[in-house]
């Protein structure tokens, strides 16, 4: 079946290291998108892409990255991981944006 | 004025009640509304996608869409205490050929048996 992977699940990481977090669907998508959610502000859109390579940014870009080098994977770096970017994030998918998105499981990352 | 409302709740209805779940939006042009179900610790579950003005029915879900008032609710019939979740609205922002989804704080429904 079908499915959109996300890894690790968890992740624990030092003030000012990068870090890498990956997304991978075997959808067949075009359309991939990274979000946060924090207690209080919901999921919000961090970057996003339309096909291989390209990019575009979200509400909440600063500090992160993506780049797209095939249709299954858009990993996202945060270049130097700050407290303020613990959060779960979430990877999602879509064939159509008149479809509803498939989501990740999810990543929990802690920066301490 | 954030582009997606809801009231973050939590809402509590008890056991074979209607909840009703609502949500405002600023984008006129949004065509595409959809709600997700989110369970603690889990990621977002589509349950419902409306595109037109009125109701649309699923089950023991209604979604109503009013674009005129920018507005889309989701009645949940008989309430069961596995509906107590997270509800999260989303509008599809338009741009060209391209789009993405906005999505709204959540509003967070709690089930008393």
């Amino acid at each position: 079946d079908a499915e959109i992977t996300q890894s690790p699940r968890h992740k624990i990481t030092e003030t000012g290291r990068q870090v890498t977090l990956a997304c991978h669907q075997t959808w067949n998508h075009n359309n991939m998108f990274w979000y946060r959610q924090d207690l209080g502000h919901g999921l919000r859109l961090i970057h996003y892409s339309y096909g291989v390579q390209d990019t575009n940014k979200g509400e909440v870009s600063d500090g992160y990255s993506v780049s797209r080098s095939n249709t299954e994977d858009l990993p996202l770096t945060l270049e130097s991981a700050a407290s303020s970017q613990t959060s779960v994030y979430f990877c999602a998918s879509s064939a159509q944006f008149s479809y509803g998105y498939t989501f990740g499981s999810g990543t929990r990352l802690t920066v301490v | 004025q954030k582009e997606v409302e809801q009231n973050s709740g939590p809402l509590s209805v008890p056991e074979g009640a209607i909840a009703s779940l609502n949500c405002t939006y600023s984008d006129r042009v949004s065509q595409s509304f959809f709600w997700y179900r989110q369970y603690s610790g889990k990621s977002p579950e589509l349950i419902m996608s409306i595109y037109s003005n009125g109701d649309k029915e699923d089950g023991r879900f209604t979604a109503q869409l009013n674009k005129a008032s920018q507005y889309v609710s989701l009645l949940i019939r008989d309430s069961q205490p596995s509906d107590s979740a997270t509800y999260l609205c989303a509008v599809n922002i338009p741009s060209g050929n391209t789009g993405k989804l906005i999505f709204g704080q959540g509003t967070t429904l709690q089930v008393k048996p």
